[in-house]
């Protein structure tokens, strides 16, 4: 009965390769999140997706691509690995803004770490 | 621009005691404020969220929060720390409109002794 999940929940792996994160939600919401957290626990969102359509593109490398096949999935390729690209990776979903303040529901995190 | 500021990195309390976590806020319109909680290794859990409704918001666990606005904080409280408290807590506002957008403040770590 898991609201929100990811796989994989630990992800090691060397400089240059390429990974996917994946993440689904069954809480029938229609926006998805991908949020970057760092080494000193900062959040920052990363990408938004609406029912398929992406929303908010931070400036975020372009080897980082979002992908959406239906609005309970959005995965997360990450292409030519980096150091820098260390963190944990939350996934996030909530229903549409029909009002503000909508909740933002969180995955568990996938912990990547490049070597 | 919205952004939240959380006034302690670190905050000690003994199991039993008071808590007491800081934030103030700065935001160009009536804000939606929320309060998420990281336990170790774990992904963030929603304590509470406030949304232009009733000031004092009641969230999970006995935490609540105070919005005030001319003050601009939304401070987080619990009478009585719990030894499972222990966590980063992270103060969270809504930039609102089509997208959603949360901005984070840096997190305070909570660590209750026995």
């Amino acid at each position: 009965d898991t609201a929100v999940s990811q796989t994989p929940k630990y992800l090691v792996t060397q400089m240059g390769n390429d990974k996917s994160i994946k993440c689904e939600q069954n809480l029938g919401h229609d926006t998805m999140y991908w949020y970057k957290q760092d080494s000193k626990k900062f959040l920052k969102i990363m990408f938004s997706y609406n029912n398929k359509e992406l929303i908010i593109n931070e400036t975020v490398p372009n080897r980082f691509s979002p992908k959406s096949p239906d609005k309970a999935h959005l995965n997360l390729h990450i292409n030519s690995l980096e150091l820098g690209d260390s963190a944990v990776y939350f996934c996030a979903s909530s229903r549409p803004l029909v009002r503000a303040g909508e909740t933002q529901y969180f995955g568990p995190g996938t912990r990547l770490l490049v070597l | 621009a919205q952004s939240v500021t959380q006034l302690d990195s670190h905050v000690s309390v003994s199991e039993g005691t008071p808590v007491l976590l800081r934030c103030n806020y700065s935001s160009s319109y009536s804000p939606s404020l929320f309060w998420y909680v990281q336990h170790p290794n774990k992904g963030l859990q929603l304590l509470l969220k406030y949304t232009s409704a009733a000031t004092l918001v009641k969230g999970i666990n006995g935490f609540e929060a105070e919005f005030k606005k001319s003050e601009t904080s939304f401070h987080l409280t619990k009478p009585s720390a719990h030894m499972s408290d222990a966590a980063e807590y992270f103060c969270v506002v809504s930039k609102g409109g089509a997208t959603n957008k949360l901005i984070f403040g840096t997190g305070t770590l909570l660590a209750v002794q026995p």
